[in-house]
């Protein structure tokens, strides 16, 4: 079936660095795919997403490129920021059903 | 505010005794869908309904039952409550199933069964 896999975390970055997390899916057909946020005591948020190869997704300074050949969409930030650190999941959406299928997530701690 | 609201936000239960975890949306939503998150294992799905008196079992469907009799609500419930149970449960929900658009998040249900 679909499965998504991601870095294992936690990761620890002093402010202003460069941020990349490491997702690779596997699944049947041309799934979408998205990386949702949840930062402390609160439910996951969409953070950005992209519906076919080679599309960007971006917002708030996080950018991840659907990559068909090598089936990966790795989040990155250039500089980050305290206020960065959450979890971050990758997920791809089943064509199916349309449901969510989510890596594992990775914890994200920024430190000034 | 618009959104998806889960009650309680904390529970603690006693193995053996049942109970039902509520989630509501105000936003119109046909999609609504049941997580449980654990350490380590990120988001599985348990259960999803695509619409009123429409369910279907999702990845870890397993002691718990759902049923959607209006379009803003969808139950969980417990009927036997184990330890393995013990999680944090996310309602979640999207207009016309489709993830592309987002899923609206509640803010989670902590359970512990002691």
């Amino acid at each position: 079936g679909d499965s998504v896999t991601q870095m294992e975390g936690p990761v620890t970055l002093s402010e202003e660095a460069f941020l990349t997390i490491n997702c690779t899916y596997t699944a049947t057909g041309y799934p979408s795919l998205f990386w949702y946020v949840q930062y402390p005591g609160e439910g996951l948020q969409l953070l950005l997403k992209a519906t076919k190869a080679d599309d960007k997704g971006s917002n708030k300074g996080f950018e991840a490129t659907y990559r068909k050949e090598t089936t990966s969409f790795h989040l990155e930030k250039g500089s980050v920021q305290v206020s960065d650190s959450a979890v971050y999941f990758c997920a791809l959406s089943d064509r199916s059903q349309g449901n969510l299928i989510f890596g594992k997530g990775t914890k994200l701690s920024v430190k000034p | 505010n618009a959104g998806v609201t889960q009650t309680p936000k904390f529970q603690v239960l006693k193995t053996g005794q049942s109970m039902t975890l509520q989630c509501a949306q105000d936003m119109n939503h046909e999609y609504m869908s049941w997580y449980r998150q654990d350490p380590g294992m990120g988001l599985r799905l348990i259960h999803y309904s695509v619409g009123a008196g429409i369910t279907d079992q999702g990845e870890v469907p397993n002691g718990y039952n759902v049923s959607r009799s209006t379009t803003e609500d969808f139950p969980l419930r417990l009927l036997s409550a184990a330890p393995s149970q013990t999680s944090v449960y996310f309602c979640a929900s999207s207009s016309h199933g489709q993830a592309i658009l987002g899923y609206t998040f509640g803010s989670g249900t902590r359970l512990t069964v002691v």
